[in-house]
């Protein structure tokens, strides 16, 4: 089974910290997603990529960078958190062919930024 | 830019019956793809079922089937002998067919339908 990795659970930071959430696929993967999950808003693409070191804008790509250096790693950046920034993140992969449009999903790290 | 649009925030339904999830959607593309994802408590996002555009027949998956209505833009889920293990958060979704020049595209996902199933 694919298995979609992100390094935490739970995250708990100061509003200006930097952030890193970590994501991890194990199935050679060639394209990431990173979401935002807000209740009452559902899912909403933050940024994506379909290589390593080729990065794009989602729906709310604001307050947000990313980094793919590797294939199997895709890491969503807050350069200086913020309140506002406190949801759900889910990160997500899936191969380029025949069937790619299913996801995979990870668990999900919920930040609190205070 | 698509929109997907679940109207119901919550439902509830008895173990055992039959309870049905809206969706509708609105894009000027012809081919496409819709899917239906379940979140349990877990967070684990789960595919449920999905379903191509440009197939006329309406996808099933053991007791969880869809209501395809191409013209109407609409895109339900019927979930037949509830368990206790449906209870979850549903999310409809949307895909192109077609790719944008990088080869990959998210998924426009809805708000979401809190599925209660009553023992």
């Amino acid at each position: 089974d694919v298995k979609v990795t992100q390094s935490s659970r739970y995250l708990v930071k100061r509003t200006g910290e930097k952030v890193f959430l970590e994501c991890v696929q194990d199935m050679d993967h060639e394209n990431m997603f990173w979401y935002r999950q807000d209740p009452g808003l559902g899912l909403r693409l933050i940024y994506f990529s379909y290589d390593v070191k080729m990065k794009e804008k989602g729906d709310i790509p604001e307050g947000y960078s990313v980094s793919r250096e590797k294939k199997e790693r895709f890491s969503l950046i807050l350069e200086s958190a913020s309140t506002n920034q406190t949801s759900m993140y889910l990160c997500a992969s899936s191969f380029t062919g025949q069937g790619n449009e299913k996801l995979f999903f990870g668990s999900g790290t919920q930040l609190s930024v205070l | 830019a698509q929109t997907v649009t679940q109207s119901q925030p919550e439902m509830s339904v008895q173990e055992a019956e039959t309870v049905t999830l809206s969706c509708t959607y609105d894009t000027s593309e012809s081919d496409y793809y819709l899917f239906w994802y379940k979140q349990p408590p877990s967070r684990q996002m789960i595919l449920v079922i999905r379903q191509e555009a440009y197939k006329q027949q309406n996808a099933t998956e053991n007791r969880f089937s869809v209501n395809f209505q191409k013209a109407a833009k609409s895109f339900s889920l019927k979930i037949s002998d509830s368990q206790l293990g449906d209870a979850a958060m549903y999310f409809c979704a949307y895909r192109s067919y077609y790719l944008s020049g990088g080869g990959a595209d998210g998924l426009t996902f809805g708000k979401g339908t809190h599925l209660i199933i009553q023992p």
